[in-house]
């Protein structure tokens, strides 16, 4: 059972809009930055975005983050076929001194 | 370029032992804190432990608490988990990140290509 909770799947088609929701409680996401990572099998996960909504160079703009209160969540527009992956909410925890991660939410690309 | 190559994988028995090896470049690596993450088969992302910059602190998950130690040597610009007493479920691909300041709380901004480690008998 991880600390943060995110739907385990998600899809869309060519072109859409998709949103990977991520919750957790104030020791966590409450009172940090949030991470969303993109991971493909077998590669290095990918920063996607940081510090609740800020994209590292080279992440295109229909990656986009948001976080209200004890929530957060990983929008994708003009979903590409690309996108597919399995993608990651995680931040600190204040109260148990560790990195806590989201489950994982597979996005598949119709 | 920042990168960190990890190594030290392999097949271990149940109560065995292994150390990983991360080394580091393309930073000033004494500057930033570090951590490992695991992905065992099938499941998700799980942070295993993290060292601040310059070595001292250091923060375990619960599931290695006690079995796992986590060191650097910055005169080498190398990252280590000294894994013991290993146990099937610590089979997994083993990452190492570099983070964004000195501090553990802050984004695991790059990361390796991961290094295999099997427990089994």
């Amino acid at each position: 059972q991880s600390v943060l909770t995110q739907p385990p799947s998600a899809s869309g088609t060519p072109g859409q809009r998709v949103t990977i929701s991520c919750s957790g409680s104030s020791s966590n996401i409450g009172s940090n930055y949030v991470y969303w990572y993109q991971h493909l099998p077998g590669t290095a996960p990918k920063l996607l975005i940081y510090n609740n909504n800020q994209r590292p160079s080279g992440v295109p703009d229909r990656f986009s983050g948001s976080k209200s209160g004890t929530s957060t969540s990983l929008a994708i527009s003009g979903l590409r076929s690309e996108d597919e992956a399995d993608y990651y909410c995680a931040t600190w925890d204040d109260s148990l001194s560790v990195w806590v991660f989201g489950g994982g939410t597979k996005l598949t690309v119709l | 370029e920042v990168q960190l190559l990890e190594s030290g994988g392999g097949l271990v028995q149940p109560g065995g032992s292994l150390r990983l090896s991360c080394a580091a470049s393309g930073f000033t690596f004494s500057n930033y804190a570090l951590s490992w993450v695991r992905q065992a088969p099938g499941k998700g992302l799980e942070w295993v432990s993290a060292i601040i910059g310059s070595g001292g602190s250091t923060y375990y998950a619960d599931s290695v608490k006690g079995r796992f130690t986590i060191s650097r040597d910055d005169s080498k610009n190398l990252l280590y988990l000294q894994m013991n007493s290993l146990r099937v479920d610590d089979t997994a691909i083993y990452y190492c990140a570099k983070q964004t300041g000195t501090t553990v709380k802050y984004s695991l901004h790059y990361w390796g290509q991961g290094t295999l480690v099997t427990v089994s008998s």
